[in-house]
């Protein structure tokens, strides 16, 4: 059974950078052809994909976010994470990290985090 | 904004059938997946194009048709009710997009 777990600081301060992890189980991050991906959504809100990234090391990024978002993976600890840099209050959300499996016509996340609250607040 | 929308809300009596649509250009050319998500909770896979996720009961089932997803509950239960959200790639197949959500409640 696959299982993912999101971590890192609940508080950031605006303008600093958020720094998440998404530690991978029950699967090898480097094997597959999967990608792993990090979504949020905002209290009461929607979700919003932020983007993914495959073990190969390429990226896709949502065009809004894309100029703060960095997305990196290590293969050695089954991991990957994701950076945000100035953020603002508008980013304050749950994060969720999950695996995206692209199946030709159909794309779809199948294993979810329990997601993290991260709120920006000074 | 989404390039995928959705009904805000939608309610249904316990044991009929309630369809959730999902529209967006992208949705000619590509397949839509549909997640449950309960209050508190992460979302749970549903349907991916016309199949099921594993584990999910066959009163879920989707179905598509020109720029339309949907996603039908035949003889909706309590445990049901929840946030219903559609996703798919846009319409340059670059990005993933989620629609804005529908609210299920059963009546």
């Amino acid at each position: 059974q696959l299982v993912l777990q999101e971590s890192g600081p609940g508080l950031v301060r605006p303008s600093e950078t958020l720094s998440l992890t998404c530690t991978v189980s029950g699967a090898s991050i480097s094997r597959g052809n999967w990608y792993w991906g990090w979504i949020r959504q905002p209290p009461g809100k929607g979700l919003e994909w932020i983007g993914n990234i495959h073990s190969s090391g390429s990226t896709q990024y949502n065009t809004s976010l894309k100029s703060r978002v960095t997305i990196s993976v290590d293969t050695s600890k089954n991991q990957f994470s994701l950076e945000l840099s100035s953020v603002t209050a508008a980013d304050t959300a749950v994060y969720y990290c999950a695996r995206l499996v692209d199946i030709l016509s159909t794309i779809l996340f199948d294993f979810w985090g329990q997601g993290t609250l991260v709120t920006v607040s000074s | 904004s989404s390039e995928l929308t959705q009904d805000p809300a939608v309610s249904v009596a316990l044991g009929q059938t309630v369809r959730i649509t999902c529209q967006g250009d992208s949705l000619r050319k590509y397949y839509a997946s549909w997640y449950q998500q309960k209050p508190g909770q992460a979302p749970v896979l549903v349907i991916y194009g016309k199949n099921k996720a594993s584990g999910i009961p066959d009163r879920f089932s989707g179905s598509s048709s020109g720029n339309t997803a949907s996603l039908t509950i035949t003889g909706a239960q309590a445990e049901d009710e929840g946030d219903y959200y559609c996703n798919s790639r846009d319409s340059s197949g670059d990005h993933v997009v989620f629609g804005g959500g529908t609210k299920v409640t059963v009546l």
